[in-house]
């Protein structure tokens, strides 16, 4: 099956700083990449998500890579401000019927 | 997506008991599925509640500890028995609302958080 691994667990940036989260999957299969946010006290939601036929998705401040020779995607924050403090999970999936298999989260704070 | 409610919010259970956890969404599904997070770890899958059907459990998880209901297509209730601090989690509860109809985009509920003392 999928295996996703997720670092850092914990990063820690200044306000206005970028931050990066970086995931690595082992099935090549996999073509659908979401990503969601978890604020405290609530569930998941997801925030963006990019398909394998594409290498980029930018939605205002936050963007999504992905390398698929390599089998690594990435999420990248700018200017980032104290509302982004959350964890983050990345997920792995082939589409369709297939449910995501979840990164173990990075737990991001953002210092104003 | 899909506006998701569960109930409760939390809860301090003691051991040897059982919790039944709700969960209510806006619009007509037909897959539910329920999650546990505990701390520090991914969102695992417990099982996938088809209405009208048995729901299918992932490895480790059997039907006597955590039995599933779903009466139609907007509820699920999912039991946690004979509890032990071990179980002290986050539940999720999620359904899959892609415009493809896939299953690989899922919408989380609020959570039900669980102490076991």
């Amino acid at each position: 099956g999928e295996n996703v691994e997720q670092h850092p667990s914990t990063l820690s940036v200044q306000e206005g700083d970028s931050a990066v989260i970086k995931c690595t999957y082992s099935d090549s299969a996999s073509n659908y990449f979401p990503w969601y946010k978890q604020e405290l006290g609530k569930g998941p939601q997801l925030i963006i998500d990019i398909r394998s036929n594409v290498g980029e998705k930018k939605d205002q401040r936050i963007a999504v890579t992905l390398n698929k020779t390599a089998k690594h995607f990435s999420l990248h924050i700018t200017e980032t401000q104290p509302e982004d403090s959350a964890v983050y999970f990345c997920a792995a999936s082939r589409g369709g019927s297939y449910i995501p298999t979840f990164g173990r989260g990075t737990s991001l704070i953002v210092h104003p | 997506s899909a506006v998701i409610s569960q109930k409760p919010s939390r809860d301090i259970c003691q051991r040897g008991t059982s919790l039944t956890i709700q969960c209510q969404v806006d619009s007509q599904v037909t897959m539910m599925f329920w999650y546990r997070q505990q701390p520090g770890q991914s969102l695992t899958l417990i099982a996938t509640a088809n209405q009208g059907s048995e729901a299918t459990y992932e490895s480790g998880f059997v039907i006597d500890k955590f039995p599933i209901s779903r009466p139609n297509l907007t509820f699920s209730t999912l039991t946690v028995s004979n509890m032990s601090p071990e179980d002290s989690s986050i539940y999720l509860c999620s359904v899959d609302k892609s415009p493809s109809g896939g299953r690989e985009t899922q919408y989380f509920g609020p959570g039900t958080r669980l102490l076991v003392l």
